[in-house]
């Protein structure tokens, strides 16, 4: 079983703070590292797939960047809002059945 | 909207009893999995499917048995459910390498 490990496992932050977490996983047999948004009573939603190695990717505040060689990820939120409270997860792509290995996420809480 | 649908949403049975729940894509994705979510573990893989009568075991199956006789419903049975198994249950599928998840099942077994 792979460990896909995030921390820290929560954060409490201010609005308009930045912020960043990381996820770290096993760098041999790399394929893809998914980063998921998770609301509280909803479904995960895609932020970002990241394939190679020193990868980097945005969607608006929010940006990722990959470095497989040593084997971890990094989710960056600048200007942190109230909406972007969520849990954000992490997942392994290896190949294998198309299978994705979750981490346990980091549970972000934006307060005003 | 990733044309996921689960039945039931919630749903509350009695230790012993069987349940199934049901998994309904619309759009022609090959793969499909089950997920359970408890806090402390995030996401656990129970069974996937990678075709139609193609499935494989997670992570975390047993207790659980799925069947695909169609290529968009995916069903998990649990043969006869205890209290371990309460949780919330997600189902994905994908056809790359994004997943994309159903609202999920608030199952509670007493």
């Amino acid at each position: 079983i792979l460990n896909v490990e995030q921390s820290p496992q929560s954060l409490h932050v201010q609005e308009g703070d930045s912020t960043n977490f990381t996820c770290s996983f096993p760098s041999s047999n790399f394929y893809a590292l998914h980063w998921y948004r998770w609301e509280t009573a909803k479904s995960p939603e895609a932020l970002f797939v990241m394939t190679l190695n020193g990868d980097e990717k945005k969607k608006g505040q929010i940006s990722a960047t990959l470095n497989t060689k040593e084997g971890y990820s990094y989710l960056y939120i600048k200007g942190s809002q109230p909406e972007d409270s969520a849990t954000y997860l992490c997942a392994l792509y290896t190949g294998g059945g198309n299978k994705l290995t979750f981490g346990t996420g980091t549970q972000l809480k934006v307060e005003l | 909207d990733a044309g996921i649908t689960q039945s039931p949403r919630h749903k509350v049975t009695e230790t012993g009893t069987p349940v199934t729940l049901r998994c309904h894509q619309t759009e022609n994705h090959r793969y499909m999995y089950w997920y359970r979510q408890d806090p402390g573990h995030g996401l656990r893989l129970i069974h996937y499917s990678y075709g139609v009568k193609d499935t494989d075991k997670g992570e975390v199956s047993d207790g659980y048995s799925v069947s695909r006789s169609k290529t968009e419903d995916f069903l998990l049975t649990l043969e006869s459910a205890t209290s371990s198994q309460t949780s919330v249950y997600f189902c994905a599928a994908s056809t790359g390498y994004e997943q994309y998840f159903g609202p999920g099942t608030r199952l509670t077994v007493t």
